[in-house]
């Protein structure tokens, strides 16, 4: 079974306009970190914000925010007032704390495109 | 700049060359891993090493070659490849056992085999 899924392609957005990327993971550790990743045409994976399991409240950096339910394990990213420089591919990882090496697992990513 | 530099950001190469990849994290950090991204397709881990260690190899072929000389440097040695080998091939590195501690990646090297 898949341990992260985005189960959105392609996502294109309005510019200065919210956008919700998904984010759904499977693990029966119960301490895990969940993270987001920002991957520019250029290549290099950025990361962008993290979630730990045993946190009470939702994080936010700037303008990405991520809500997390943990009953429904999934970990969204929302990007408000969208801009041109978002556009990228987008990633969704889980560290368990019991894996090799804090190794991270990816989803398939998810596209997305602002429109002007 | 992540803190993670990976040479060569592009590389060309024949299926008979020998060409190595090389990874370099000066962060402190005690794991380091090869991922390979192939077009349209997610993120494939490779190798993960742990204070030099190899510590997994997903069913990587045997003409990629992972080298740890120590904590801070990573080589991935090339031969004989093929061309769906062509692929982003991304480095990036970790403090091992600091769940809340995200991963730094390199730029990643383009590698086109023809």
């Amino acid at each position: 079974a898949q341990k992260i899924t985005q189960t959105q392609p392609g996502m294109f957005v309005q510019e200065k306009e919210a956008v919700t990327l998904d984010c759904t993971y499977d693990t029966s550790d119960p301490s895990y970190g969940l993270f987001w990743y920002k991957q520019p045409s250029s290549g290099e994976m950025i990361f962008l914000i993290y979630q730990g399991s045993y946190d009470q409240q939702n994080a936010t950096e700037g303008r990405y925010s991520l809500n997390f339910q943990k009953a429904r394990k999934s970990a969204n990213l929302v990007i408000s007032a969208s801009q041109l420089g978002d556009s990228a591919m987008y990633f969704c990882a889980m560290r368990e704390d019991n894996t090799n090496a804090g190794k991270s697992t990816f989803g398939d990513g998810t596209t997305l495109t602002v429109k002007p | 700049e992540t803190g993670v530099t990976q040479t060569p950001r592009h590389l060309v190469m024949g299926m008979t060359n020998k060409k190595s990849l090389k990874c370099e994290q000066h962060l402190g950090h005690n794991a380091m891993y090869w991922y390979k991204q192939s077009a349209k397709k997610p993120l494939e881990l490779m190798f993960v090493y742990n204070f030099k260690e190899q510590t997994e190899n997903n069913s990587v072929p045997s003409r990629f070659s992972p080298e740890c000389p120590n904590s801070s440097h990573l080589f991935l040695h090339l031969h004989t490849l093929q061309p769906e080998d062509s692929a982003l091939y991304l480095c990036a590195s970790s403090q091992a056992g600091a769940m809340n501690t995200e991963a730094f990646f390199g730029q990643g090297t383009r590698l086109t085999v023809v």
